[in-house]
């Protein structure tokens, strides 16, 4: 079965600085999609940013992007100009093209934006 | 257009009784999942539906069900409730269970065990 890990389990940042969120992931397969969702205290998920594995350049969504390296199966995510809004707990999310092909999360990494 | 609806937003039961919670989809979307939430385990798959027919079933026990309707809107059931089942559960809809169709999830059912 594929496993995500987060290593981080807690990161902060300064307001307008940048930080890096970890993601590895395991899988035998070699087409797949890769997900950050973001969990504010509403506990309302809201998807960040999405990675195709096929696609060799990296996602980005305004201030949000991703590094993805396929041979590693590492998934990061930089927060450029961090924003107190930011401030939320952070899942990275596999999921396969296959049947089955359900969500596998990791633990999440909690954010704190420091003013 | 309206988001993921979930209801009851909190829920507090009983050890041995049986709960259901629901889940209105965004309007257009036939495919519903269902994540249990702890500290503990992280987001686990339950189970997700489309066009009423239950496809993928994570690793729980049979106390855990469900169903989804023919209007999309899904419905979730544990029965024989036990302490450990007190989690936030997530409902999520999608168009259609093809891996790229983004899952737009609701807030959540609260559910505490006593």
């Amino acid at each position: 079965a594929q496993t995500v890990t987060q290593s981080q389990p807690e990161m902060s940042v300064q307001e307008a600085e940048t930080v890096t969120l970890s993601c590895t992931y395991d899988t035998s397969e070699s087409d797949y999609y890769l997900f950050w969702y973001k969990q504010p205290p509403s506990r309302q998920m809201i998807l960040v940013i999405r990675q195709e594995a096929y696609k060799q350049q990296n996602a980005t969504e305004n201030r949000f992007s991703v590094n993805f390296q396929k041979a590693a199966k590492s998934f990061s995510l930089k927060i450029s100009d961090s924003q107190l809004g930011d401030a939320a707990m952070y899942f990275c999310a596999y999921r396969s093209l296959g049947t089955g092909n359900q969500f596998y999360f990791g633990t999440g990494t909690s954010l704190t934006v420091i003013p | 257009k309206a988001g993921v609806t979930q209801t009851p937003r909190y829920l507090i039961k009983t050890r041995g009784q049986q709960v259901t919670l629901s889940c209105s989809p965004i309007s257009g979307h036939r495919s519903v999942s269902w994540y249990q939430q702890t500290p503990g385990q992280g987001l686990q798959f339950l189970f997700e539906y489309f066009s009423e027919t239950q496809r993928n079933k994570g690793n729980f026990p049979g106390r855990f069900s469900g169903r989804q309707f023919s209007n999309s809107r899904s419905e979730m059931n544990v029965s024989t409730l036990e302490l450990g089942d007190s989690a936030l559960y997530l409902c999520a809809s999608s168009l259609g269970p093809v891996a790229k169709n983004i899952q737009y999830f609701g807030a959540g059912t609260r559910l505490s065990v006593l």
